[in-house]
């Protein structure tokens, strides 16, 4: 079974330039969900798309990053313009969607992630 | 206290040694917690999730204390390749459903 596909694998900018990133999740998996890691600290959930619909962007910085999921399959992330901090490994993740709830927790998956260092 | 909280570490152990990692949690409500291993420049994968009192998995054993909001990894027999970052996974509820919260990371160095 094919994983979690994410491109470019790396990219170097200018700050004040623009980024897309791009991921196509495990084939059939509803939910997909962006992550930024830092160095040195955990993944932070950025979005969470179930099909075409935001469930989840409390943690986005809307003012320079926004991301679609139109068709319910793919998804691109987007910075513009970026900032210094904004050098981190970026991961998108999917899962089936099919359950919620607190007492139960899909598996999700991550895809290699897109390493962007903003210079 | 912070949502889910891991010591930095690193752990260096000698391989066939064992080694354990905590966790504390802020959200009482959470019910369901994993533990994720990071390869260096890798992507997390899951290595255990823990429902109930505890859970096993050959030389890993993830505990749970709801009383005290913490839960814990060990590992038995370190070897070689175990060396990684374990993060603690607790999934918080939002509006929109679970929301993983990841902790920091704990780093695991198995040495010769």
């Amino acid at each position: 079974e094919a994983g979690v596909a994410q491109s470019p694998r790396y990219k170097i900018i200018e700050k004040r330039q623009s980024v897309a990133f791009w991921c196509n999740p495990i084939s059939g998996h509803a939910t997909l969900y962006w992550y930024q890691q830092i160095l040195g600290q955990g993944p932070k959930l950025l979005i969470q798309f179930q099909n075409n619909g935001v469930v989840d962007d409390s943690q986005l910085p809307k003012d320079r990053f926004s991301a679609e999921r139109l068709k319910g399959v793919d998804s691109t992330l987007k910075i513009q313009p970026a900032k210094l901090e904004d050098s981190a490994v970026y991961l998108c993740a999917s899962s089936l969607g099919s359950r919620t709830g607190l007492s139960y927790q899909e598996t999700q998956y991550f895809g290699p992630g897109t390493r962007l260092l903003v210079l | 206290r912070k949502e889910v909280e891991q010591d930095p570490g690193p752990f260096n152990v000698p391989e066939g040694a064992t080694v354990a990692f905590n966790c504390t949690y802020s959200n009482s409500a959470s019910q369901s917690f994993f533990w994720y291993r990071q390869d260096c420049r890798k992507e997390p994968k899951l290595l255990m999730s823990v429902y109930s009192s505890g859970n096993e998995d050959g030389r890993f054993t993830a505990q749970l204390n709801r009383a005290s909001q913490y839960i814990s990894l060990l590992i038995r027999d370190s070897k070689l390749s175990d060396s990684a970052t374990y993060l603690c996974v607790v999934p918080i509820l939002t509006g929109g459903g679970n929301k993983l919260t990841f902790g920091t990371g704990t780093q695991l160095k198995v040495e010769l």
